[in-house]
Order: C-alpha cells, then structure tokens, then sequence
C-alpha cells in the first residue's frame, strides 16, 4: 500500500534558525496537504498542493511539492516559540484516502 | 458553530469493555474519519465514511466498528477492548476538496 515517510522525526531549533521537514511518498501523489498539531492539540489544515513543482508561501513558511509529485518540503524561515508543534503531511495517491506521513516535532528553544 | 465535537473528552477503560467514542460535527460534510494517534506513528485511518450510509475500512480496522446512521453522527465502537487499543483517537470530517478538520480528540487507556 501506499506510504509516506517524513523526516525527521525529530528538530530543536535555536529560535531565529531555519527549520525544514520533509515528505517522501512511494507512489505518485495526486496532492498532498500539510498540517499542525500544536501540543495537546489537534492537527490543522495548513495547506493543499496539487500541482508537480508548486510552491506556496504563508509568511514564513514555505512549501514545495516535487516535480514527480512523490515528495514535498515545508521550511519555515526564522523560526519562532509559536512555530513549536508537530508538522504533518498527508499525501493522496491512488487510494482515496489520505496517507499522513508520521510527523516532525519541532522545539523551538528561546 | 462547534464544528467537530468528540466524548469523552477521556476515558480509562478496563480490558474486555465494549465502548463508543462519539463524534458529531455541524458542517454538513460528508465525508467522516477515525484516526488513531500513537507516539512516533503519526494519524492511521481505522475507517471512513464516504457518505451517510456507507463505510469503509481504513488502514488498522481490527477490533473497531463504525456506523453512519446520519450526516452530523459517526460513532467508534471497540466490542472488546484490549491495552494495544489505548491511542488517542481523532475523528474528522471533509469538505469535497479533501481538507480534513478535527475534532478535539479522546485519550483512551485501557487497562
């Protein structure tokens, strides 16, 4: 079945440095999402990508889906406390559902 | 507006226990979900629905139930419940871009 891997699993961060996690699917994805879980919470929705090469700006974070559409990448750029929290992607191949990668934990030391 | 709301909020269950987790959620979606969250495995789907009415197993649907009565309700059932089923479990719903919401989610030990 379809898998998708991320990596790592986990980061501490210096706050002010860069941070970047990513996707790796075993199939071709149709699209593939992002989302936060801030600690004790629940994940929610950053962002859709759909197409081959796409990239997406939300202020400081940045989000690439690969040209074969089998891999993708968040980075956020001058990290900061409220990033803190673990960072998913979910990827659509060719089963209908989802597939959630297994997360990063980001730690953002002040 | 709730959006997706979930009970119990937790629950310590003793091993043998039948127990439902609900979820209800007032967006009219269609599509609902019950994931599982363990430490170091990220969300994995224990069933869907597409639609009121139909079902759907997901990727661990062993030892789990669920039904579809109506559009707002989609309950989780352990017949049984065993200590390998102590997670936290999230239900969620889509809108027909595949945006998932998520409700607030229940820790379930079991004992």
């Amino acid at each position: 079945g379809q898998q998708v891997m991320q990596i790592p699993q986990y980061q501490h961060v210096q706050e002010g440095e860069d941070f970047t996690t990513y996707c790796n699917s075993s199939t071709t994805l149709s699209n593939i999402q992002w989302y936060k879980q801030r600690p004790g919470g629940h994940p929610v929705f950053l962002i859709q990508l759909v197409k081959s090469g796409e990239v997406k700006k939300q202020k400081r974070l940045t989000f690439q889906f690969g040209e074969a559409k089998k891999n993708s990448s968040l980075h956020i750029t001058a990290t900061q406390t409220t990033d803190v929290g673990t960072y998913f992607c979910a990827g659509k191949g060719s089963a209908r559902q989802l597939t959630f990668g297994s997360g990063t934990q980001l730690t953002v030391l002040p | 507006i709730a959006g997706i709301t979930q009970a119990p909020t937790s629950q310590i269950l003793a091993a043998g226990r039948r127990m439902t987790l609900r979820c209800t959620q007032d967006m009219r979606h269609n599509a609902m979900y019950w994931y599982r969250q363990d430490l170091g495995l990220g969300l994995r789907l224990i069933h869907y629905s597409n639609t009121a009415g139909t079902t759907g197993k997901g990727e661990v649907p062993d030892g789990y139930s669920v039904s579809r009565a109506n559009t707002d309700d989609f309950p989780l059932t352990l017949a049984s419940a065993v200590p390998s089923q102590t997670s936290v479990y999230f239900c969620a719903s889509s809108d027909g871009a595949d945006t998932q919401y998520f409700g607030p989610g229940t820790r379930l030990t079991v004992l």
